[in-house]
């Protein structure tokens, strides 16, 4: 089974502080998501990468920002935090093509 | 642009009655469609997906979903629920030729009486 992880569970941070959030997936493949969840909102895509160092902005990159030095891993950095990035974070990966995303179980971020 | 539809906000039903979840498209040409299910506290697991063929897919844990091009729909099915079905589902299409993006629903919340 595809093993996607992210590394904390649950996060608090504070207003204009530099925040990381990892992701690692074990299966070689070559997409990688970020997305956050709001409620109502659903997942909305904040950035992808189609390959080691590879990006594109997705619908709302605003105040993020991503790398992928490796293959396995993919980060999304928040530059300067702000309360209003208060959400669950949620990473994905697939191989490419159309295929099915793999979740990892989620960050919850809390900025103060 | 794609759009993918979840009118129900949410959604109960008694244990044993059968569940029928709604998911309407928006998309140009023949779309990718997927049915994702979100336990509390966990990521999103695949349940089923569409990519051509028989338009009746069958899924994990019971599940079925129906691809009907004329209505632009893909509901979810199962004929008998299961308290442990409880959760929130997702139904997203994918796009063709962009790195398999995904555009969600805005889901449906699922409770199950006893």
């Amino acid at each position: 089974d595809v093993k996607v992880t992210q590394s904390s569970r649950y996060l608090v941070k504070r207003t204009g502080e530099k925040v990381f959030l990892e992701c690692v997936q074990d299966m070689d493949h070559e997409n990688m998501f970020w997305y956050r969840q709001d409620p109502g909102l659903g997942l909305r895509l904040i950035y992808f990468s189609y390959d080691v160092k590879m990006k594109e902005k997705g619908d709302i990159p605003e105040g993020y920002s991503v790398s992928r030095e490796k293959k396995e891993r993919f980060s999304l950095i928040l530059e300067s935090a702000s309360t209003n990035q208060t959400s669950m974070y949620l990473c994905a990966s697939s191989l490419t093509g159309i295929q099915p995303q793999h979740f990892g179980d989620g960050t919850r971020l809390s900025i103060l | 642009a794609q759009s993918v539809t979840q009118p129900d906000i949410h959604i109960t039903v008694s244990e044993g009655a059968s569940l029928e979840l709604r998911c309407n498209y928006s998309y140009g040409a023949t779309p990718y469609l997927f049915w994702y299910v979100q336990s509390p506290g966990q990521g999103l697991q695949l349940l089923l997906k569409y990519f051509s063929g028989d338009t009746l897919v069958q899924g994990i844990k019971g599940f079925e979903a129906e691809f009907k091009r004329s209505q632009s729909s893909f509901n979810l099915r199962k004929p008998s629920v299961h308290w442990s079905d409880a959760a929130e589902y997702f139904c997203a299409v994918g796009l063709t030729g962009t790195a398999s993006k995904l555009t969600f629903g805005t889901g449906t919340r699922l409770q199950v009486t006893l």
